[in-house]
């Protein structure tokens, strides 16, 4: 099956730093998602994005379909951004079954 | 809007014994999955339920695990006999299907799954 892998598996950021977290995937997929799950284990999606960019406030994201990989930029980081940062793939005719990489767990210092 | 309700929270048993854990879908959401999360890894998914009917449970251990949406709304998810390994965090989740067009006409299935906060199961 399809592989999903998230690097680097954690960070440690002083508030006020970006950063750049990449997810690479082995297959084409017909979609591709990023969440937060918060220290209380709560799931939040930030982004669908099968392809190219899109932005929301300091987040944003990149999908480079063709060679198969999608990066999520935070800026300025707050201790609330703090968490693990998953990317989830859902391939072709699978009814949506998400497969999801290991994490980034991210800690904003401040 | 509610989101996806789940209980209990937190839930700590005896090796061997049985737990069960419900979970209620947003408001007209036909699909469910239930997702088991280990300790530092990513969800993955158990089983998927298309109303009342299983789509897959290729990952679902069988003869341990058990799970069931009779009315098509709310599921139950049960672990009898549980075993050490099952600690994990069981997470609930719903969907909505839409159909999206892009710029260059391709058409592409946008299936947006909702989490429930979980349940945190500790077995000793």
């Amino acid at each position: 099956g399809i592989q999903v892998e998230q690097s680097p598996p954690d960070l440690i950021l002083q508030e006020g730093a970006n950063s750049t977290l990449r997810c690479n995937f082995s297959d084409s997929v017909n979609n591709l998602q990023w969440f937060h799950q918060n220290p209380w284990g709560q799931l939040i999606n930030l982004f669908y994005i099968p392809s190219g960019t899109k932005q929301n406030g300091r987040l944003s994201a990149t999908t480079v379909a063709t060679e198969r990989y999608s990066l999520l930029y935070i800026s300025s980081s707050q201790t609330t951004d703090s968490g693990v940062y998953f990317c989830a793939v859902d391939t072709y005719n699978q009814g949506g079954k998400l497969i999801f990489g290991q994490g980034t767990e991210l800690s904003v210092k401040p | 809007e509610a989101g996806v309700a789940q209980s209990p929270r937190y839930k700590i048993i005896e090796k061997r014994q049985s737990v069960a854990f419900w979970c209620n879908p947003i408001s007209g959401h036909a699909t469910l999955y239930w997702y088991q999360q280990i300790l530092g890894q990513g969800p993955k998914l158990l089983i998927q339920f298309q109303n009342n009917g299983v789509v897959d449970d290729s990952q679902l251990p069988k003869d341990r695990f058990s799970a069931e949406r009779l009315k098509g709304v709310d599921s139950t998810l049960k672990i009898q006999p549980a075993k050490l390994e099952d600690s994990a965090v069981y997470l609930c989740a719903s969907s909505s299907t839409r159909t999206m067009t892009s710029e260059v006409g391709r058409v592409r299935t946008v299936i947006k799954q909702y989490f429930g906060p979980g349940t945190r199961l500790t077995v000793t």
